[in-house]
């Protein structure tokens, strides 16, 4: 099936620093979606965008999807220890009812 | 918020044999609900879409004889592995939207996923 890039695929960090992470695909989407996931987890959705240009954030995330509607980044500022875990985004094409194609994850560590 | 449970959370069984993975929404009717399956440090890939009182559509790849999908009732869809083999060992994770809200992302909501190991 269809996957989105994301990069970077893993990120080691000090407590405290800000992240940026980014996704891109080939195809257009209507909505974007960043979801983060804990081992054993299922994800738990993080920011929802619906708009090309959107910016929006939630707490110390900020994520905004692009004029192109190809892409989006998500960035989490001064990070803390419980940010640990791997973030996901997802895409929706329009017409596709809540079907989501993800994208390959970012892994995050976080150090003190 | 909305719950959607998911059971079991993890699953060993012997290789042959089938087994049934539940997911309920808990507080809302879906009439939609989704399967994914994870392996290990891999992405979430979609199997199927599992539609209350019709049959699923699956995704190409994913054999449908292979992998049951039941949607019975507007709060519960079962995914049966038949005749598990350890390849296909994987995380399982389901999702159900949430009617009463309209098709909005915002409430999709995911199950905490079965574990299942094929020994």
């Amino acid at each position: 099936g269809q996957q989105l890039n994301q990069s970077p695929q893993s990120m080691f960090i000090q407590e405290g620093e800000d992240v940026s992470m980014n996704c891109t695909s080939s195809s257009i989407f209507n909505t974007w979606l960043w979801y983060k996931q804990d081992p054993g987890e299922g994800p738990v959705l993080l920011i929802a965008l619906y708009k090309a240009g959107e910016l929006t954030s939630n707490g110390r995330l900020t994520a905004q999807f692009g004029i192109t509607r190809k892409d989006s980044f998500l960035n989490i500022s001064a990070s803390i220890p419980s940010d640990v875990g791997i973030y996901f985004c997802a895409g929706q094409l329009a017409g596709t009812a809540s079907k989501l194609t993800f994208g390959t994850g970012t892994r995050l560590q976080v150090t003190l | 918020g909305a719950v959607v449970s998911q059971h079991p959370s993890w699953v060993i069984c012997k290789s042959g044999t089938s087994v049934k993975i539940e997911c309920r929404s808990l507080d809302f009717q879906a009439t939609t609900m989704f399967w994914y399956r994870q392996f290990p440090k891999q992405s979430l890939m979609l199997m199927a879409t599992s539609n209350e009182g019709s049959k699923a559509t699956y995704e190409q790849g994913v054999e449908k004889d292979k992998f049951l999908i039941n949607h019975a009732s507007l709060t519960l869809s079962t995914l049966t592995v038949t005749s598990a083999h350890p390849e296909d060992s994987s995380f399982y994770i389901c999702s159900a939207r949430d009617l009463g809200t309209g098709i909005t992302n915002e409430k999709l909501f995911f199950g905490s996923g079965t574990q299942l190991s094929v020994l």
